[in-house]
């Protein structure tokens, strides 16, 4: 069974705070992408991978770098937590095969609360 | 800009009432259009999709059909059941670009 595994269901952080999030994918897939999801708003893609050690900015970067040194690893750093980075983030991905057809298979999300 | 515009919710239901969730795009190239939905406590999943104009997905009892001159793709059922209650959300996906946009979501509670 496919998988992508978010390594913290539930966090809780100061303001000024690193974060790190993990996310980890077992099928071998090119593709990764970090959403964040609020209510109302939807999805908003923060950033995206598409091979080893490349990264490209989505609609949402500011705050946030991304980091993708193997290719079932990807994980979002927030340098300093602000209270405005609480949210629910989704880890995705993909295969190169299905990157025009939209099918990404999703982590169960972690949930950040900034303080 | 690539846009999903989604019907806002939430959405009550009795069980075995019909459901529609509204769901309209921006006409910008040909995308293919998707429903995922998010049960409680899980990440997204895909529902169904189409990837051009008159298509209809379906899963699990769910459809949708790719309205061009409507630019619409809107989730029906015709019997929902308490199992439903979830997320909805739409999403696009263009030729020239390589990622999804999603739409806002849509809280669906069915009642027993």
């Amino acid at each position: 069974d496919v998988k992508v595994t978010q390594s913290s269901r539930y966090l809780v952080k100061r303001t000024g705070e690193k974060v790190f999030l993990e996310c980890v994918q077992d099928m071998d897939h090119e593709n990764m992408f970090w959403y964040r999801q609020d209510p109302g708003l939807g999805l908003r893609l923060i950033y995206f991978s598409y091979d080893v050690k490349m990264k490209e900015k989505g609609d949402i970067p500011e705050g946030y770098s991304v980091s993708r040194e193997k290719k079932e690893r990807f994980s979002l750093i927030l340098e300093s937590a602000s209270t405005n980075q609480t949210s629910m983030y989704l880890c995705a991905s993909s295969s190169r095969g299905t990157q025009r057809t939209g099918e990404l298979f999703f982590g169960e999300g972690s949930r950040l609360t900034v303080l | 800009g690539n846009s999903v515009t989604q019907m806002e919710g939430p959405v009550t239901l009795s069980e075995e009432a019909f459901l529609t969730i509204n769901c309209t795009y921006t006409a910008t190239g040909y995308p293919s259009l998707f429903w995922y939905v998010q049960y409680p406590g899980e990440g997204l999943q895909l529902l169904l999709k189409a990837t051009k104009a008159d298509d209809k997905g379906s899963n699990k009892g769910f459809e949708a059909t790719y309205r061009k001159e409507t630019t619409s793709f809107h989730l029906e059922k015709g019997s929902v059941q308490v199992s439903d209650s979830a997320v909805y959300f739409c999403a696009r996906i263009s030729g020239s670009a390589r990622q999804l946009t999603f739409g806002s979501g849509t809280q669906l509670t069915v009642l027993p």
